[in-house]
C-alpha cells in the first residue's frame, strides 16, 4: 500500500526566511504533484514533476523531484505572508488510476 | 477552460433526506473522481469514473451512489446520511487516468453537513 509522508507537519516561520516541505513516498512513481490549499476552499494545482530530477519554480517556491530516494522538495525563499496556507504533495497509485495525498504542511508566515 | 464546477457550495442535510452533488467539467477530461476530506486532514479518494464507467470505489458505504451520465457530468446522490458524513466533497477530473495521466484539476468543493 502506497504511503505518502510529508514533514514537518506544522511550519511556522518568519517573513522572509527560507524552508523546505519534505514529501516521501514508500512505491516506485515517477511522476509526484504538489497543491495549496487555503482554508475552506479547494485544491491549487502548483507544480506537475513527471520526471528523476525535474526541478519547476514559480515565485517563491520551488519544486524537485528524486525518484530513487522517493522523496520531493518545496522550497520556500524568502516567504511572504500570502504563502500561509496547507500544502500536499500526491502520488499516482494503482497503476496511476489515482492520486494518494500526503498528510499536508500547515504553513503560517508571521510577519 | 480549466475549470471543474462542483454545485452547491454549501449543503445542509437531515439523516434522511436524499440529496445529489453535481460536478461538471468542459476540458475533454475523460476521467472524473469524487474526493472526501475531513476537516485538517488530506483528501480521500471514493470513486473514480474512467470514460463513464465505474473504475474505483474504494469501499464506500451504498448511502453514497455516484453517477457519471456523461463525460461531462459526475454526480454523487446522497442518501440516509450520518452526522460523520459531514466533509468537503471535492470532484476533479483529469485527461485520463494511467498511463499518460498529467494532472488533476478540482472544483471547489461542497461542504456538507449532515444533521
Amino acid at each position: 500500500e502506497l504511503k505518502v509522508e510529508q514533514n514537518p507537519l506544522f511550519l511556522s516561520m518568519q517573513e522572509g526566511k527560507n524552508y523546505t516541505i519534505y514529501c516521501n513516498y514508500s512505491t516506485t512513481s515517477d511522476r509526484l504533484y504538489w497543491y495549496r490549499q487555503d482554508p475552506g476552499k479547494s485544491l491549487e494545482s502548483l507544480f506537475v514533476l513527471l520526471s528523476n530530477g525535474a526541478v519547476k519554480q514559480e515565485g517563491r517556491l520551488m519544486a524537485s523531484l528524486d525518484t530513487k530516494a522517493r522523496l520531493s522538495t518545496l522550497h520556500i525563499t524568502a516567504a511572504v505572508h500570502d504563502l500561509s496556507a496547507t500544502y500536499f504533495c500526491a502520488v499516482p497509485d494503482f497503476g496511476n488510476e489515482k492520486l494518494t495525498f500526503g498528510t499536508g504542511t500547515r504553513l503560517t508566515i508571521i510577519p | 477552460d480549466t475549470e471543474v464546477t462542483q454545485t452547491p457550495k454549501h449543503l445542509v442535510m437531515g439523516m434522511t433526506n436524499k440529496k445529489s452533488l453535481k460536478c461538471e467539467q468542459h476540458m475533454g477530461h475523460r476521467a472524473m473522481y469524487w474526493y472526501k476530506q475531513k476537516a485538517k486532514k488530506p483528501p480521500e479518494l471514493m470513486f473514480v469514473y474512467s470514460y463513464e464507467k465505474l473504475s474505483i470505489n474504494e469501499s464506500v458505504p451504498s448511502r453514497f451512489s455516484p453517477e457519471c451520465p456523461n463525460s461531462s457530468l459526475l454526480n454523487l446522490h446522497l442518501h440516509a446520511l450520518q452526522p460523520e458524513d459531514s466533509a468537503l466533497y471535492l470532484c476533479a477530473s483529469s485527461q485520463t487516468t494511467g498511463v499518460g495521466n498529467t494532472e488533476a484539476f478540482f472544483g471547489q468543493g461542497t461542504r456538507l453537513t449532515v444533521v
